[in-house]
């Protein structure tokens, strides 16, 4: 059980396009699903707090205009990084709070490519 | 708000023998605790979790961990290790708060040897 999947993987894509990253919860209901990058040999940082039905909480220092966050229903999340560039090149992982336990739940992330 | 520090970046051994990885936080309340490891390229699986009860608490993989509250600290233990243990470990946090965020220590990278 407490299984996040996210898609794709991984992406490569030209500088200027925008990339859209899903994040289910698959076998619970998360009103809560967190983003989080992570660069190499480091820990994951918070880009934003995501709640089923309300607009997510950015972290300072992100730009919510840039990384657009829908939290649409219970199971899923999606993380769009609008007009992107080589400096977004980075591993994006999502987690998804299952309720009756308080814990967070991993996705397997994304590594984001931008040529 | 709350901290962790993880106080070893890099812990190499060799296979079968045993290994703690440290974990210290800082919180003016109480807080939950968690180990989750991380394997090259992929997300964070859980290891093991203190919420409440008993201060020992047993996870995957063989792994342990001990909550010491006098000491604010939270260590995960093995007592023989395998090559495929080789990973990142993360300690983390959170506040006893439905849905509140995790923070995290900056890591672990455990190397098993043969």
């Amino acid at each position: 059980g407490a299984v996040v999947s996210q898609h794709p993987s991984w992406v490569i894509c030209k500088s200027g396009t925008s990339v859209k990253i899903e994040c289910r919860s698959l076998d619970f209901q998360a009103t809560t699903m967190f983003w989080y990058r992570q660069f190499p040999k480091q820990s994951l940082m918070l880009m934003a707090t995501s709640n089923e039905g309300s607009k997510a909480t950015y972290e300072q220092g992100v730009e919510k205009d840039k990384f657009l966050i829908n939290h649409a229903s219970l199971t899923l999340s999606t993380l769009t990084v609008t007009s992107a560039h080589p400096e977004d090149s980075s591993f994006y992982i999502c987690s998804a709070s299952e309720l009756v336990t308080d814990t967070q739940y991993f996705g397997p992330g994304t590594r984001l490519t931008v040529l | 708000a709350q901290s962790v520090t993880q106080l070893d970046s890099q812990v190499p051994v060799f296979e079968e023998a045993p290994v703690e990885l440290r974990c210290n936080y800082s919180s003016s309340v109480s807080v939950y605790l968690f180990w989750y490891v991380q394997y090259p390229n992929q997300g964070l699986q859980l290891l093991l979790k203190y919420l409440s009860g008993s201060t020992l608490v047993k996870g995957i993989n063989g792994f342990e961990a001990e909550f010491n509250k006098s000491q604010t600290s939270f260590h995960l233990r093995k007592p023989s290790v395998h090559i495929s243990d080789t990973a990142e470990y993360f300690c983390a946090v959170k506040l006893k708060t439905s849905g509140s965020r995790l923070t995290f220590g900056e890591g672990t990278q455990l190397t098993v040897n043969p």
